[in-house]
């Protein structure tokens, strides 16, 4: 699977939008890009996947420029809730199963 | 409907000793998945079943860690004579889809299994 970089940590306030950036230059030209999100004392939970420019659901939005050497999650107007760490995965659709390869995430801080 | 569920939600054990650590998947997932968490890391695959065929063991760190999977359903994962090393959390996923979906399709989590090794 492609190595992914995401920041350690971010902090933000409730109300702001939030943007988490995931570099993967390795990207290959099969691989899918899928955001997972994990609460405290949870199993990771699927937000989002995409391949190209943009896809928005009811959660979030990502972005995917042209090279695909990056993505950017985005979460708008953020509540206490949505403090968790937040997983960045790459990789290719093959016959012999998923083996995510979780990183270590970007822990998010929402505060009052 | 039901998601996948785990038992025990926690485990505290001695060194040496064996445990087994369940999982029940969404029913008609015909994949399923053990990953392990170490405290404030990222999650380390252990092993993949597909169906009937032979589970990928590429991810499991030892010969004492060993899973099965009855039926194409329950899964039990085995640690013999634990070592304080394996104290961590361990994760079911499943997952219906089939070659070459495999990717796309959402991996659904359970809570988790807390093993403490003394």
């Amino acid at each position: 699977l492609a190595k992914t970089t995401q920041p350690i940590s971010m902090d933000s306030y409730e109300g702001q939008e939030v943007n988490i950036t995931c570099s993967h230059n390795n990207i290959a030209t099969n691989d899918y890009i899928t955001w997972y999100q994990q609460f405290p004392s949870q199993g990771p939970r699927f937000i989002i996947q995409g391949y190209k420019t943009k896809v928005t659901n009811e959660v979030a939005s990502l972005f995917i420029p042209a090279d695909r050497k990056s993505s950017t999650l985005s979460l708008p107007r953020v509540s206490l809730s949505d403090t968790a760490v937040y997983y960045c995965l790459v990789g290719a659709i093959k016959a012999a199963g998923n083996k995510l390869t979780f990183g270590g995430g970007t822990r998010v801080l929402v505060k009052p | 409907g039901a998601g996948v569920s785990q038992s025990p939600s926690n485990k505290v054990t001695e060194k040496g000793k064996d445990v087994e650590l369940r999982c029940d998947p969404i029913s008609g997932h015909t994949a399923l998945y053990w990953y392990r968490q170490s405290l404030g890391q990222g999650l380390e695959f252990l092993i993949y079943f597909q169906g009937n065929s032979a589970p990928d063991k590429s991810g499991l760190p030892s010969d004492r860690f060993s899973a099965e999977r009855t039926g194409g359903s329950v899964s039990t994962l085995t640690i013999q004579r634990t070592q304080q090393e394996d104290s961590a959390v361990y994760l079911c996923a499943s997952q219906s889809g089939t070659a070459p979906k495999i990717l796309t399709d959402t991996q659904y989590f359970g809570p988790g299994t807390r093993l403490t090794v003394l």
